[in-house]
């Protein structure tokens, strides 16, 4: 019962250094989501996936990309780290069942990324 | 848009204390409502929820009711126990443009001392 798996745990980074994050789910769910939790802001959403083949952006998408590379994993891109990406990253999945918006995300355990 | 309040934290209780952690929210539609936990070093995890309004989600001693009157959806528990402990994180889901667009509240830090 895996869930949601992020890998890595821990990132430091350089400024102007690239990575990416990987996520996997096998729960079979259609979309998955990326997230950055900051002190005080709750969750923003970067980039989503709603569906295998098909990603869109979110709230705060600068400075990333993703690739939703089949329906378990979903990748985030930094291709120039700066330190205002210092965050921790959540991906998160879940079954959307049409026109209903009462589907709970599952998530991972997160990234912690510091961006020096 | 959008939009999730919840009280600020952190709150600090004695165990077997009685907890609400309030929650309003502003939406356009008819969202669906969720509580969300997240423990040290961990992701959020699902608390309760409910789809519509008057409906009661709860779970492991945690309940809300979705107000839509007052537009509420305040967590309590009748005794809080210390592994209670953690962040708590109300939520508010609306299916918009073929996704689940979720709002998040910025969570409230609840402790519980024995």
């Amino acid at each position: 019962n895996a869930g949601v798996t992020q890998t890595p745990k821990f990132q430091v980074l350089k400024t102007g250094q690239s990575m990416t994050l990987q996520c996997a789910q096998d729960m079979n769910h259609n979309s998955m989501y990326w997230y950055r939790q900051d002190p005080g802001m709750g969750l923003r959403l970067i980039y989503y996936s709603a569906s295998e083949g098909t990603t869109d952006k979110g709230e705060v998408p600068n400075g990333y990309n993703v690739s939703r590379l089949n329906k378990r994993e979903f990748s985030l891109r930094l291709e120039s780290a700066a330190p205002s990406q210092t965050s921790v990253y959540f991906c998160a999945s879940a079954q959307l069942r049409g026109g209903s918006g009462g589907s709970p995300l599952h998530f991972g355990n997160g990234t912690r990324l510091t961006v020096t | 848009g959008n939009s999730v309040t919840q009280m600020e934290g952190p709150v600090t209780l004695s165990e077997e204390a009685f907890l609400t952690i309030n929650c309003t929210y502003t939406a356009t539609g008819y969202p669906s409502l969720f509580w969300y936990v997240q423990y040290p070093g961990e992701g959020l995890q699902l608390l309760l929820k409910a789809t519509k309004a008057d409906d009661k989600g709860s779970n492991k001693g945690f309940e809300a009711t979705y107000r839509k009157e007052t537009t509420s959806f305040h967590l309590e528990k009748g005794s809080v126990q210390v592994s209670d402990s953690a962040v708590y994180f109300c939520a508010l889901s609306e299916p918009t443009g073929g996704y689940q667009k979720v709002t998040f509240g910025t969570g409230t830090k609840l402790q519980v001392i024995p």
